[in-house]
């Protein structure tokens, strides 16, 4: 069972290049998220989807797009990376359920943007 | 809005003395409250949920909806136990946000 999966684990992008990052989830989950980590600032969330076909802004949405391309896949783009946009990216899924919620989280993307 | 607030970004203590790891939220309705944890290279994992009422690894956190909290306590340490440790909320919109992380270090 692969869980969530993303790719790649690693990437180094010059300023004003653009990539997307991949992430798909076997678990039939509804919602999905993108979150950037960095030291002493937590994890905060990009964007988030709760289902198909629908995606919503989260904390720090600016300088990335996203795509929920099915009920599997939710792709982070970024348009013309910057050196701000270092970090360790997740993915994660779930589905929200009341006393049954559990977020399962990828293994992270770690991007440095030179 | 959801918020979620973590104090501390260290917390250090020594084997077998009791760990609290703070947490405040900020949310107008019936929030989902969790812990999760991250060991060194591994993924972050769902550690336990308030409405589960449960203890793992020995752990347990309470919902305090007067003080609007959610610490995180276990009473004896372990240095297994050393990792980075994210409350997170989930309110009616199902968005899922965390804190700002403490990392805590257990010394032998």
């Amino acid at each position: 069972n692969a869980g969530v999966t993303q790719t790649p684990k690693f990437q180094v992008l010059k300023t004003g290049q653009s990539m997307t990052l991949q992430c798909a989830q076997d678990m039939n989950h509804n919602s999905m998220y993108w979150y950037r980590q960095d030291p002493g600032m937590g994890l905060r969330l990009i964007y988030y989807s709760a289902s198909e076909g629908t995606t919503d802004k989260g904390e720090v949405p600016n300088g990335y797009n996203v795509s929920r391309l099915n009920k599997r896949e939710f792709s982070l783009r970024l348009e013309s990376a910057a050196p701000s946009q270092t970090s360790v990216y997740f993915c994660a899924s779930s589905t929200p359920s009341r006393g049954n919620t559990e977020a399962f989280f990828g293994q992270g993307t770690r991007l440095t943007v030179v | 809005a959801q918020r979620v607030t973590q104090p501390e970004k260290l917390l250090s203590v020594f084997k077998g003395a009791p760990v609290e790891l703070k947490c405040n939220y900020s949310y107008s309705g019936s929030p989902e409250l969790f812990w999760y944890v991250q060991y060194s290279r591994q993924r972050l994992q769902l550690l336990l949920r308030h409405i589960s009422r449960e203890s793992i690894k020995g752990f347990t956190a309470d919902l305090n909806k007067g003080e609007t909290s959610f610490h995180l306590k276990k009473p004896f340490a372990q240095e297994e136990d050393s990792a980075m440790y994210y409350c997170a909320l989930q309110g009616g919109s199902e968005k899922l946000v965390f804190g700002k992380g403490t990392k805590l270090t257990v010394n032998p």
